[in-house]
């Protein structure tokens, strides 16, 4: 089994910051990483995937990059409506979420 | 637009049965594969399974291996999931995804989740 192991569990943050969450895979998994957001009461909803691309109609402060095992998940300049936990999953031997990371506003 | 309707959730006792459904519109419901994931409460998402687009396929992680079955029925645009034997620990909210056309394992689209609470 493939581990994922997301850093940090929650942060807080100002809007307007870069905001950057990190996921380490426990090997190598190529590509093969998509990142959700996961509002209270929501659906999950795909943001990224194959690790560098745009979901369509996601907005373009959201953005991940990485390969192998080390994986970034950045918003450029946090917004309100973007206080959600994040979640990113692995494909390259079924499915794995990581922990989440829940992002909240100062 | 694609919408995935899950039901079948419910309070039920410990060793019991559940069968959940999720119905799927505004696609082509036989060309997806289709998931199963769960959220505990105050916990992570937790993939639990997924079907080829024919039913031929099914994979399970290891928490509901043994336990649980995924089924479709694409002439009714409907997926199964059977749980068997449940437990305390499989309290969540239960959703359905659909994986992309070609990239079977990207949940493009979610439902909006049935609860399940196991109790005695």
């Amino acid at each position: 089994d493939i581990q994922m192991t997301q850093s940090p569990s929650s942060l807080s943050a100002s809007v307007g910051d870069r905001v950057t969450i990190t996921c380490q895979a426990s090997r190598d998994t190529s590509n093969f990483l998509n990142w959700y957001q996961k509002k209270p009461g929501k659906a999950p909803k795909l943001l990224i995937y194959d690790a560098t691309n745009l979901e369509t109609g996601v907005p373009s402060r959201f953005s991940g990059s990485g390969s192998g095992t080390h994986f970034t998940f950045t918003i450029s300049s946090l917004q309100p409506e973007d206080i959600a936990t994040y979640y990113c999953q692995q494909y390259e031997n079924l499915l794995t979420f990581g922990g989440g990371t829940k992002v909240e506003v100062k | 637009q694609v919408q995935l309707v899950e039901s079948g959730g419910g309070v039920v006792q410990p060793g019991r049965s559940l069968r959940l459904s999720c119905v799927g519109s505004g696609f082509s419901f036989s060309n997806y594969a289709m998931h199963w994931v769960r959220q505990a409460p105050g916990k992570g998402l937790e993939w639990l399974s997924v079907i080829s687009n024919d039913g031929n396929n099914q994979y399970y992680a290891d928490s509901v291996k043994g336990r649980s079955t995924i089924s479709r029925d694409n002439s009714k645009n409907t997926l199964y999931l059977q749980m068997n034997s449940l437990r305390p620990e499989d309290t969540a909210d239960y959703y359905c995804a659909r994986g992309a056309r070609w990239s079977p394992n990207r949940l493009e689209y979610w439902g909006q989740g049935t609860p399940v609470t196991v109790s005695s």
